[in-house]
């Protein structure tokens, strides 16, 4: 048990560009999170899988935001035309129950 | 929509004595959990302790533990004998009914040597 993976763990992109990231889970954790985290702030909730069904998205996720996880195990996350507002921590987690998780180490996207 | 609210940006504490950490939360559900969260400076977050809002006795963790008011929507950490290794962001979180974590804004905690 390796604990929650995310690649890559630094993204610099121009403005405009599409961005992907990936969130491997701890094995057989059927529940997988993600969040974004802005400087001085708590993560904010962006959405939720369990398994391959995304259960739960955020309100104020952009239609440019979509994610994935297609098999149930591994998860993408893809920004369409980056804004520099986008800037900010993008952190997975997962869950093997409702009421626990466990955090990757995040990737920081830097929006030029 | 629910609200977790830490009041404090900045907290310290002389190491090996006791720190409070203040959060409170705005829901209409009754049952549901809390949690905090230790973010240590760059490095992921991990979870300290974890509170079912239907059990009344207050979860504790070693030197760990809280006290959760639930009428007053209230849930504060306490840190018995701080050590070095406290030192960390430490976020106050909410999860609904709905399976979405709700997060505090965060208190910096610096323990002196």
């Amino acid at each position: 048990d390796t604990g929650v993976s995310q690649d890559p763990r630094h993204k610099i992109t121009k403005r405009g560009q599409n961005v992907t990231f990936r969130c491997d889970p701890i094995s057989e954790h059927n529940r997988l999170y993600w969040y974004r985290q802005t400087l001085g702030q708590g993560p904010e909730f962006l959405t939720y899988f369990q398994n391959e069904a995304q259960l739960e998205k955020s309100r104020l996720l952009s239609d440019r935001f979509s994610a994935e996880r297609p098999k149930g195990s591994f998860s993408t996350l893809e920004i369409q035309r980056t804004e520099q507002g986008d800037s900010a921590m993008y952190l997975c987690a997962s869950s093997p129950r409702a009421y626990e998780q466990y955090f990757g180490p995040g990737t920081r996207l830097t929006v030029t | 929509a629910q609200t977790v609210t830490q009041s404090q940006p900045e907290m310290s504490v002389q190491e090996a004595e006791t720190v409070t950490l203040s959060c409170t939360y705005d829901t209409s559900e009754s049952d549901y959990y809390l949690f905090w969260y230790k973010q240590p400076p760059s490095r992921q977050m991990i979870l300290v302790i974890r509170q079912e809002a239907y059990k009344q006795q207050n979860a504790t963790e070693n030197r760990f533990s809280v006290n959760f008011q639930k009428a007053a929507k209230s849930f504060s950490l306490k840190i018995s004998d701080s050590q070095l290794g406290d030192a960390a962001m430490y976020f106050c979180a909410y999860r609904s009914t709905g399976n979405q974590f709700y997060f505090g804004t965060g208190t910096s905690l610096t323990v002196i040597p």
